[in-house]
């Protein structure tokens, strides 16, 4: 089966950095995605990672160790705007190519 | 990133009536698109995957004779909800993978809130 855990809730101050992390057990892997999603609207996409490493892209970055099934999403100079929800998701090899299992997100408050 | 579009964003309907939401990739081709509902405050629950000139594959737990699924072109999948109760009140969301970029990243549409009265 498949497994994402990541905490349900965090707070950071406007200006500051917050890293959220992500653990996943499944079946095999084929990517990780993070994608954010503000209430009531739909998810999108920020980031991609399928090797070891950190990707950068612009004031949001991921990080991903596939041998401890681990990443964590980075956002620097944080703005209210940034308030929302982060989905960490994991394409799994086994039970379909396409299929992408979403954790439960991350919801982060920015407060002034 | 590529552009899918939801439509409508909001229906409110009475029971027992048919409800279509359709699902469009703008700039790119999508053989599958997914649909997903969401309750307040829970995550992305798959309902289905939706194959070009195929079958819809629904997951466990869903009922397909409720939620038909016609994906007839590259660019269009729709779901109609049948006989709609209020139980199927919820956030609905489709998505629609992108083969042409790094990652076949799935791109989301706005979403569509259903209310059913």
């Amino acid at each position: 089966g498949q497994n994402i855990d990541q905490p349900t809730e965090m707070t950071a101050t406007e200006g500051a950095i917050v890293q959220i992390n992500c653990t996943y057990q499944t079946s095999g892997f084929n990517g990780l995605f993070w994608y954010q999603q503000h209430a009531g609207e739909a998810p999108t996409f920020l980031s991609y990672n399928v090797l070891d490493g950190l990707e950068e892209k612009g004031r949001f970055s991921s990080f991903l160790s596939r041998s401890k099934g681990y990443s964590y999403l980075l956002l620097k100079e944080l703005q209210m705007k940034d308030s929302a929800s982060y989905l960490c998701a994991v394409r799994p090899v086994s039970g379909g190519y396409q299929k992408v299992t979403f954790g439960i997100g991350t919801k982060l408050q920015v407060i002034p | 990133g590529a552009v899918v579009s939801q439509h409508p964003s909001w229906v409110i309907c009475k029971s027992g009536t048919s409800v279509k939401i359709e699902c469009r990739s703008l700039d790119f081709q999508a053989t599958t698109m997914f649909w997903y509902r969401q309750f307040p405050k829970q995550s992305l629950m798959l309902m289905a995957t939706s194959n070009e000139g195929s079958k819809a594959t629904y997951e466990q737990g869903v009922e397909k004779d409720k939620f038909l699924i016609n994906h007839a072109s590259l660019t269009l999948s729709t779901l109609t909800v049948t006989s709609a109760h209020p139980e199927d009140s919820s956030f609905y969301i489709c998505s629609a993978r992108d083969l042409g970029g790094r990652g076949n990243i799935q791109y989301f549409g706005a979403g569509t809130r259903l209310s059913v009265l």
